[in-house]
């Protein structure tokens, strides 16, 4: 992705806590979304943030600070079906289309 | 509403043949987006329309491809003389007034 940096893969334990880190250009920026994508399937929505600090969506939360690039999704008490591709995505000025990062492929093992 | 529908699932061709895709978007949104995604990558942007008007293309999308969304309901995506590398799941996705982007669940196309 343009700009967007996210590790490329991460293994956590079942029942765990993850945080997945995403850095983005911070110049006409105007918010941030993660997604979470399975093998095959399409991407779906999980958050989107705008202004600084943590919004929290049950076991989800995703953190943005705008002056640093950088915003981290935060996985809690991790199940196996939370195994996928965590995509973060930097929404530029006006309706200027999303610009996603490689994706960070979580394994969750047992 | 079902959501953003994507026609085929999959497509084989053989290199040089040409392919058409459909997307159907959720039915009151007005805005439409083709991505491509390749095997560990992210969606890459191809294309988007407001309506029935073509915004922007990316530099990705060569003379070979095409699109269109000529009564600004679905669209179309044509790509001319496959390639290999054209090889990739093709998304659509749609939004509205709101900021989320509803994706499809894609086209994958396999070019032999």
């Amino acid at each position: 992705g343009q700009n967007i940096d996210q590790p490329t893969e991460m293994t956590a334990t079942e029942g765990a806590i993850v945080q997945i880190n995403c850095t983005y250009q911070t110049s006409g920026f105007n918010g941030l979304f993660w997604y979470q994508q399975h093998a095959g399937e399409a991407p779906t929505f999980l958050s989107y943030n705008v202004l600084d600090g943590l919004e929290e969506k049950g076991r989800f939360s995703s953190f943005l600070s705008r002056s640093k690039g950088y915003s981290y999704l935060l996985l809690k008490e991790l199940q196996m079906k939370d195994s996928a591709s965590y995509l973060c995505a930097r929404q530029g000025p006006g309706n200027t289309p999303l610009v996603f990062g490689k994706g960070t492929r979580l394994s969750v093992i047992a | 509403d079902t959501g953003v529908s994507q026609d085929p699932r999959h497509k084989i061709t053989k290199r040089g043949q040409n392919v058409t895709f459909r997307c159907d978007p959720i039915s009151e949104h007005n805005r439409l987006y083709w991505y491509r995604q390749t095997l560990g990558q992210g969606p890459e942007f191809l294309t988007y329309f407001q309506n029935e008007a073509q915004l922007e293309k990316s530099r990705l999308l060569s003379d070979r491809f095409s699109a269109e969304r000529p009564k600004g309901s679905f669209s179309t995506l044509e790509i001319q003389r496959t390639e290999q590398g054209d090889s990739a799941m093709y998304l659509c996705a749609s939004t509205g007034s709101g900021y989320g982007y509803t994706f499809g669940s894609g086209t994958r196309l396999t070019v032999v």
